[in-house]
C-alpha cells in the first residue's frame, strides 16, 4: 500500500504556540486531507486540498499541498487545549484514501 | 440517524471464534468503507461499497475478512478464525457519494482477541 510519513510524531506545546506539522509520500496523491481524532472518535474532516501548490485555511489552521504533489503540512496559529488530538493526513487515489501515521499533539495550559 | 453508528463499541473474543462487525451509515449515503486502526498507526483501508456491491475489496488482508451491505445500507464486516493480529479498533465511514472527499466516521468497534 501507500506509505505516508508524518513528522513529528508527537508534539508537546503551551497553550498560545504556533505548531506545524507536515506528511511527505513516495507517491504522488491529487488530493491531500487533514484529519482530527479525539480519543475513542473516528476521524473528523478538517482541511481538503486539490492543487499543487494550493494554500488553505479553515479558521486557526492552514494547510498546503506541496508543489511535487507528495508532501503536505498543516498549521495551527494560537493553539488551544482542545486542539489535543492526533492529526492525520491522507491522500486520495480514485476512491481509496491512504492514511498517515499521525501526529500527536499535547497542549498544555 | 445523526451519525455513522457502529456496534458493538467493544468486542472481546476468544482465538479461532467468529465475529460480526456492525456499521449503520448516514442515511442517504451511497458510499461506505471500512477501515482498521492498529494502536499508533493510521485508519488503513479495507473494503469500500458503492450502494449493495463491493466496488473495491483490495484492503482485505485474507480470505478470512469478508463484509456485505445487502440493502445498500447497514454493512456487517464479518471475521472468521479470528487471530490475535486482528486486534485493532475497525472503522466505518460513509460519503454520499463514491470517492466524496467528506468521509464521516463512526467512532469505531474495538475488537480485542485473546
Amino acid at each position: 500500500g501507500q506509505q505516508l510519513n508524518q513528522s513529528p510524531q508527537s508534539m508537546f506545546i503551551q497553550e498560545g504556540e504556533d505548531v506545524s506539522m507536515n506528511c511527505t509520500s513516495s507517491s504522488i496523491f491529487n488530493t491531500w486531507l487533514w484529519y482530527k481524532q479525539d480519543p475513542g472518535e473516528g476521524p473528523v474532516l478538517l482541511i481538503a486540498l486539490y492543487k499543487a501548490g494550493e494554500l488553505t485555511s479553515n479558521g486557526r489552521l492552514t494547510a498546503q499541498f506541496g508543489i511535487t504533489r507528495k508532501d503536505s503540512f498543516l498549521n495551527i496559529s494560537a493553539s488551544i487545549p482542545s486542539d489535543v488530538g492526533i492529526y492525520f493526513c491522507a491522500g486520495r487515489i480514485g476512491n481509496q484514501f491512504y492514511f498517515g501515521t499521525g501526529t500527536s499533539l499535547t497542549v498544555i495550559p | 440517524g445523526a451519525g455513522v453508528s457502529q456496534t458493538p463499541s467493544n468486542k472481546v473474543t476468544e482465538k479461532g471464534k467468529y465475529v460480526e462487525l456492525r456499521c449503520d451509515p448516514i442515511s442517504g449515503h451511497t458510499a461506505l468503507y471500512w477501515y482498521r486502526q492498529s494502536l499508533g498507526q493510521g485508519p488503513e483501508f479495507l473494503i469500500y461499497f458503492q450502494g449493495t456491491g463491493a466496488a473495491d475489496d483490495s484492503g482485505l488482508p485474507n480470505d478470512r475478512f469478508f463484509a456485505v451491505r445487502p440493502e445498500g445500507s447497514v454493512s456487517t464486516l464479518k471475521i472468521q478464525r479470528t487471530e490475535r493480529g486482528d486486534s485493532a479498533v475497525y472503522l466505518c465511514a460513509s460519503s454520499l457519494v463514491p470517492g466524496m472527499d467528506e468521509q464521516f466516521f463512526g467512532p469505531g468497534t474495538r475488537l480485542t482477541v485473546l
